[in-house]
């Protein structure tokens, strides 16, 4: 069966930190992968998706960047944190465009 | 993108059953219908989908209107755990539309 790792499950950084979120997908290959932010009481942010390897495309101009080294391997990473980079954010993957999505346990950032 | 409108919120009882409708009126022919929810603190989870005909299956019913502008999810005993807020997408079923995107949902409250 399929599985979705995302990892850490929360994560206190201070303002100009760096930050690294990885999401892994196990039982599948060459998934479409997501992340998203979800900020406190608002709904969820479509940040990067991913059909292949080295392919990456952006929904919102930021502070974030995607990168995907690996099939089933999806990291979201920023230079420098900025407070309203707080949220919740989530990894999905589904098989292809129209397909049901499956979601991690998500990362709660909080940016001091 | 075809969008969809979806109550804010709704109620109802225990037990009994909720209709949570979706409108999209800009649908087109290769439109599929989600629909997702999200419980508190977690990341949404995949409840049902279809294309033209009605779908049912452990978790719900979704009835699609013959001009498919409209369709709704049946809980059909609604359970305290069904407290969540409910998401209606359309995903393009055609090569080059990777996006998965959320709307506002309508958060459903269950009454003891």
């Amino acid at each position: 069966s399929q599985t979705i790792h995302q990892w850490p499950a929360t994560l206190v950084q201070p303002v100009g930190s760096p930050l690294s979120l990885e999401c892994t997908v196990e039982g599948t290959s060459n998934p479409n992968l997501y992340w998203y932010r979800q900020a406190a009481g608002r709904g969820l942010q479509l940040l990067f998706y991913s059909v292949g390897i080295g392919q990456i495309s952006s929904e919102v101009p930021q502070n974030l960047s995607a990168s995907r080294p690996q099939d089933r391997q999806f990291i979201l990473s920023s230079k420098k944190l900025l407070l309203s980079d707080s949220g919740f954010y989530l990894c999905a993957w589904a098989r292809g465009a129209h397909t049901e999505a499956f979601f991690g346990q998500g990362t709660r950032l909080t940016v001091v | 993108d075809a969008k969809t409108t979806q109550p804010n919120s709704m109620e109802s009882n225990e037990e009994e059953p909720v209709h949570l409708p979706c409108n999209h009126s800009t649908i087109s022919g290769t439109d599929y219908i989600h629909w997702y929810r999200q419980l508190p603190s977690q990341g949404p989870e995949y409840v049902i989908h279809g294309l033209t005909s009605n779908v049912n299956n452990r978790m719900a019913s979704l009835a699609i209107a013959e001009d498919r502008k409209s369709s709704t999810l049946i809980l059909h005993r609604a359970t305290l755990r069904d407290a969540a807020v409910y998401y209606c997408i359309l995903l393009f079923s055609g090569a080059g539309s990777y996006q998965l995107t959320f709307g506002k949902g309508t958060k459903l409250s269950v009454i003891p």
